[in-house]
């Protein structure tokens, strides 16, 4: 079993929905939680990050954890064609500087 | 301020020939991570380098292996390359400890025929 699962999708929604996205993770000792957004032929680029649990909100972007159920979700509101990327979730232990990813979920959206 | 640069963008490498992959991470970082892409495994950590020293490895075996420079520029090397192999190769750096995230460059396509 991977430390951490994610729905690789593919996802397809028209613009202007709200999209979800979704990581389950079995270590409980996990205590940064990030979410990145890669496009085609780049790197993953940082989108958000959050302590422990908690929500965290920037723009159209809402970062979920909930530790007791070892879930983490990202929010997209008024989801644009310029979001189409794939997003990755990751997490990491309160010591060392290794992150463990989601295999990452597809997301299109459509004009 | 430049980003994390990793050279070449791209290559095609004949079974059981060795490579090397170069990057530079941004100035004043010190801590270069490497990570290999695949589709269906994701981002598999290989390895993190922090001042010339590899501080913390991952499950991949010893044909791969990575060194640091003192100006904190880093390459790593994979021997008797395989098919399964081919993937995208990640490097990210951070300052130090990447509580927050790393920067990642925009990775080296290996192609392993």
């Amino acid at each position: 079993q991977k430390e951490v699962e994610q729905d690789p999708g593919p996802l397809s929604v028209p613009e202007g929905a709200i999209v979800s996205l979704n990581c389950t993770y079995s270590n409980s000792a996990f205590q940064y939680f990030m979410w990145y957004r890669q496009y085609s032929r780049k790197g993953p680029e940082l989108l958000m990050y959050t302590y422990s649990s908690g929500n965290k909100e920037d723009g159209r972007f809402t970062a979920q954890v909930d530790k007791s159920s070892k879930y983490i979700s990202l929010f997209i509101r008024d989801s644009q064609p310029s979001d189409s990327a794939t997003y990755l979730c990751a997490m990491r232990l309160n010591t060392g500087n290794q992150f463990y990813f989601g295999t990452g979920t597809s997301l299109t959206v459509i004009p | 301020k430049a980003g994390v640069t990793q050279t070449p963008r791209y290559l095609i490498k004949t079974r059981g020939q060795q490579v090397t992959l170069s990057c530079s991470p941004i100035s004043g970082h010190r801590s270069v991570s490497w990570y290999q892409q695949t589709p269906g495994q994701g981002l598999q950590f290989l390895f993190e380098y922090f001042s010339e020293t590899q501080r913390n490895k991952g499950n991949f075996p010893g044909r791969f292996s990575g060194r640091q420079f003192s100006n904190s520029r880093s390459e790593m090397n994979v021997s008797t390359l395989e098919l399964g192999d081919s993937a995208l190769y990640l490097c990210a750096s951070s300052l130090g400890t990447a509580r927050y995230g790393y920067t990642f460059g925009s990775g080296t396509r290996l192609t392993v025929v």
